[in-house]
């Protein structure tokens, strides 16, 4: 089956410069989390869009925005990169079109690996 | 206090054993109850999810839920090296928001 499918898996960048992941979600789906896990650390909600509008934010930082595009895929951009930035960011993928009870259930792609130097 | 709490480990059994991992939460509005089993470095992979009180079992793993308590639990049947990796409890409130809250994740290490 088809999965969530992230983009680069692999970033480096230096501080102040700037980051675009890409998420492409599980055909079908229609909403899009992202998440951020800091080394050791469990993953934190960061924002989620439900056909294509925003529809929760958690502790995302000014300097990032997001949006999801009318083909279902999103984009995380990261502005003024630190070093506390320096995480696995995850994207998952979620459907409101399945049977009742399960429209939550979140399926996670590999993630993609951002260091900041 | 973390909204979801896990005992961190690291949670030791040998193969073939039944590993137990717990999970506390503390807003009673949470509806919705997930596992998550996630290797050193990769993503999140769905185990279980449970919505009602009791047991669901889905081959060696059952997963088992009280509201009252506010606990959940997981069980591993028949534990196997490869079963070793960080396992994340995770809550939804539903409503608006389907967002999950993690706990801090147990790691459990299964011995040959």
């Amino acid at each position: 089956a088809a999965g969530v499918i992230q983009s680069p898996r692999h970033l480096i960048k230096e501080k102040r410069e700037t980051a675009t992941l890409k998420c492409y979600p599980i055909p079908r789906h229609d909403t899009v989390y992202w998440y951020q896990q800091g080394p050791g650390q469990d993953p934190q909600f960061l924002i989620s869009f439900y056909e294509k509008m925003q529809s929760d934010k958690g502790s995302i930082p000014d300097r990032f925005s997001a949006q999801q595009f009318s083909d279902y895929h999103s984009e995380l951009n990261m502005s003024s990169l630190e070093l506390g930035d320096s995480a696995l960011y995850f994207c998952a993928s979620s459907s409101t079109r399945t049977i009742a009870g399960l429209t939550d259930t979140q399926y996670f792609g590999p993630g993609t690996r951002l260091t900041v130097l | 206090q973390k909204e979801v709490e896990q005992n961190s480990g690291p949670l030791s059994v040998p193969e073939g054993a039944i590993a137990s991992l717990n999970c506390t939460y503390s807003d009673r509005g949470s509806q919705s109850f997930f596992w998550y089993r996630q290797y050193s470095g990769k993503s999140p992979e769905l185990i279980m999810f449970i919505y009602s009180n009791g047991d669901k079992e889905d081959g060696r793993f059952t997963a088992q839920l009280n509201k009252a308590s506010q606990y959940v639990s997981l069980l591993i049947r028949d534990s196997q090296p490869s079963d070793s990796a960080t396992y994340l409890c995770a809550v939804t409130y539903g409503g608006a928001t389907n967002k999950l809250i993690f706990g801090t994740g147990t790691l459990l290490a299964v011995q040959p």
